[in-house]
């Protein structure tokens, strides 16, 4: 069974600071890996997909690199914003092994907090 | 272009009763995704429908269902409610069916179900 594990829970850093967020996943078979932003009370916001033949993407400021064998994700952040203050999630495309299903496996996210 | 829709975005309902809930997909997306957001236990798969069949089911309860209608609009219903229910139910289209690396989910605001 997949599972996605996201740490830090919680990040707070200064406007201008550059930043990583990590991604675990324990099973390296997944079909694509997705970022997504959400705000408070708000649906996600997609940012970033990485397909399962790619190492990474990038999108202004955002850089996302996946490594399968090590099954391991991190999202760069660049000179961060106080607008980026959200929480990130990131989710594994995967197969349910007893079940068949295809399915995005959602790790709990981090909250990012930014300070001006 | 518009993004996904749902409707109503806040509902409250009774143990027992039943609702329905809608989303419209992106213009041209075929799939439609349902997922349940809750603080404990976060982002959890419930179906995928897919040119109105449903392809992928997550491990939910018969009491949750859901259809797809020609024009890839799709409905979720749950039967006699319980108040485990209360939740942010978030739908997601997409161009491609699960299972496809290029298969980028895009959600949208949600519905906030409270079952008193």
């Amino acid at each position: 069974k997949q599972e996605v594990t996201q740490i830090p829970a919680a990040l707070s850093v200064p406007e201008g600071e550059n930043l990583v967020l990590n991604c675990s996943f324990t099973d390296s078979a997944i079909y694509n890996l997705q970022w997504f932003r959400q705000d408070p009370g708000k649906g996600l916001t997609s940012l970033l997909l990485i397909q399962s033949s790619q190492r990474e993407q990038t999108s202004g400021r955002l850089n996302a690199s996946l490594d399968k064998s090590s099954g391991r994700s991190t999202l760069y952040i660049a000179a961060s914003q106080p607008g980026d203050s959200a929480t990130y999630l990131c989710a594994a495309g995967a197969t349910d092994s007893q079940g068949g299903s295809e399915k995005l496996v959602f790790g709990k996210g981090t909250k990012l907090t930014v300070n001006p | 272009k518009a993004g996904v829709t749902q409707t109503p975005r806040y509902l409250i309902k009774t143990r027992g009763q039943q609702v329905t809930l809608s989303c419209s997909p992106i213009s041209g997306h075929r799939s439609v995704s349902w997922y349940q957001q809750t603080p404990g236990q976060g982002l959890q798969f419930l179906f995928e429908y897919f040119s109105e069949t449903q392809r992928n089911k997550g491990n939910f309860p018969g009491r949750f269902s859901g259809r797809q209608f020609s024009n890839s609009r799709s409905e979720m219903n749950v039967s006699t409610l319980e108040l485990g229910d209360s939740a942010l139910y978030l739908c997601a289209s997409s161009l491609s069916p699960g299972g496809s690396s290029y298969n980028e989910q895009f959600f949208g605001p949600g519905t906030r179900l409270t079952v008193l």
